[in-house]
């Protein structure tokens, strides 16, 4: 399996306060993603980085904020955690952006 | 036209027989596509990918076929068996792009 280590497995947090997922790597590899995965909608990409500090916007970025400061670590945090965030979230890592993406074994998010 | 569109959302199959599982696009400019598997408590695990220069690649038993005019491909598992029960997502990346844009999924299960 790819060196790839999500932190919190599970988390059940309460509405308002704010929530880091920590995504950490040892292979290296430049690309990393925050997705979101719910029934009916598939992967959901939130945030991505192509670099130590170089992120950008996905297609669901509203309400969360991304950090890398460093090759391995990619942060994601919900600044105040609603029902909605309620999700699966899911990091990757990739060499190239025509390259195996690997996945992580996810966090389960639970918002009350 | 930027979305890749996944059909069907289930697939009930016989053991020994073949799913299939088809993705259309819109953007021309789509030159990877690839095919992930994901098992329940797991992340997604890349299949299979082909790129729009060939029309066909196969694997074992899985193969793309990519229909370039149309603008769709499709998964053929042949002689599916109850360890292939798992959700399939299809992708599809630009070359200048840093993300991937993924399909809604489909639940294949293979009964004995």
């Amino acid at each position: 399996d790819a060196g790839i280590t999500q932190s919190p497995r599970h988390k059940v947090t309460e509405t308002g306060t704010p929530v880091t997922l920590r995504c950490h790597q040892t292979e290296n590899h430049r690309y990393m993603y925050w997705y979101r995965q719910d029934p009916g909608h598939g992967l959901r990409l939130i945030h991505y980085s192509y670099g130590v500090k170089d992120t950008d916007k996905g297609e669901v970025s509203d309400g969360y904020s991304v950090s890398r400061s460093k090759t391995e670590d990619f942060l994601l945090t919900l600044e105040s955690a609603t029902s909605s965030q309620t999700s699966v979230y899911f990091c990757a890592i990739s060499p190239g952006t025509t390259s195996e993406a690997f996945f992580g074994q996810g966090t389960r998010l639970t918002v009350v | 036209q930027q979305q890749v569109k996944q059909s069907p959302q289930s697939l009930i199959v016989q053991k020994g027989g073949i799913s299939i599982i088809n993705c259309a696009y819109e953007n021309t400019a789509f030159d990877y596509f690839p095919w992930y598997q994901q098992f329940p408590g797991k992340g997604p695990a890349l299949l299979i990918a082909i790129r729009p220069d060939v029309s066909e690649k196969k694997e074992g038993r899985f193969t793309i076929s990519f229909n370039k005019s149309a603008k769709q491909f499709s998964l053929h598992i042949m002689d599916s068996q109850p360890g292939d029960s798992a959700t399939y997502f299809c992708a599809a990346n630009l070359l200048s792009n840093y993300q991937l844009i993924w399909g809604a999924g489909t639940k294949l299960i293979i009964k004995p």
